[in-house]
């Protein structure tokens, strides 16, 4: 069966810090995979969505970029936190074609 | 603009008995409705899926249904249970590009 990890699951970190969110896929192969941030009180928000290893699609302009090193790893990353990027981050994954989204566990991040 | 909007935003409800979530949709062309279940902390987990021709679908005591010309669909909640206190999603997915449109979420609370 597959499943879908996500590391750290909270964080605290300052303004202007870096950051480095993971999210690995088990048991499937060439996943689409997906970064969304969930703002308190708001919808989902895709942030960015990868089709393939080093293929990165980013939807809202910001200061957060992505990587997928390997087939089943996903990074979000910033060199610069502000704090309008605290939020709840979730990674989610399709099969390749296949629409059902499966959503990870997600990561709480809070910018002080 | 493809749009997902849920009502009510929230709402309270005793444990045993039964409460219905609303989701109306602009998204066109429409390829499929999900209704998702959050636990707070925690990523949206799959309840029901339906396409264009389906006009209902039960998943245990959830029943969702779709009207896709009226462009709306409910979630029928049957014989609350206090873990069915979470935030349900209604998520849009548009025909030939695999874009999803997300609400904002129905809060239920369940008390005993």
């Amino acid at each position: 069966s597959q499943t879908i990890h996500q590391w750290p699951a909270t964080l605290v970190q300052p303004v202007g810090s870096p950051l480095s969110l993971e999210c690995t896929v088990e048991g499937t192969s060439n996943p689409n995979l997906y970064w969304y941030r969930q703002a308190a009180g708001r919808g989902l928000q895709l942030l960015f969505y990868s089709v393939g290893i080093g293929q990165i699609s980013s939807e809202v302009p910001q200061n957060l970029s992505a990587s997928r090193p390997q087939d089943r790893q996903f990074i979000l990353s910033s060199k610069k936190l502000l704090l309008s990027d605290s939020g709840f981050y979730l990674c989610a994954w399709t099969h390749p074609g296949g629409e059902e989204q499966y959503f990870g566990p997600g990561t709480r991040l809070t910018v002080t | 603009k493809n749009q997902v909007e849920q009502s009510p935003q929230s709402l309270i409800i005793l444990e045993g008995k039964n409460c219905t979530l609303q989701c109306n949709y602009t998204v066109s062309p429409f390829s499929n409705l999900r209704w998702y279940k959050q636990d707070t902390g925690r990523g949206p987990v799959s309840l029901t899926i339906m396409t264009f021709s389906e006009n209902t679908k039960s998943n245990g005591r959830y029943t969702a249904t779709l009207d896709a010309d009226t462009k709306q669909s409910s979630l029928h909640i049957t014989a609350s249970q206090l873990s069915d206190s979470a935030s349900y999603i209604c998520v849009v997915s548009v025909y030939g590009n695999n874009r999803l449109a997300f609400g904002k979420g129905n809060q239920v609370v369940v008390i005993p």
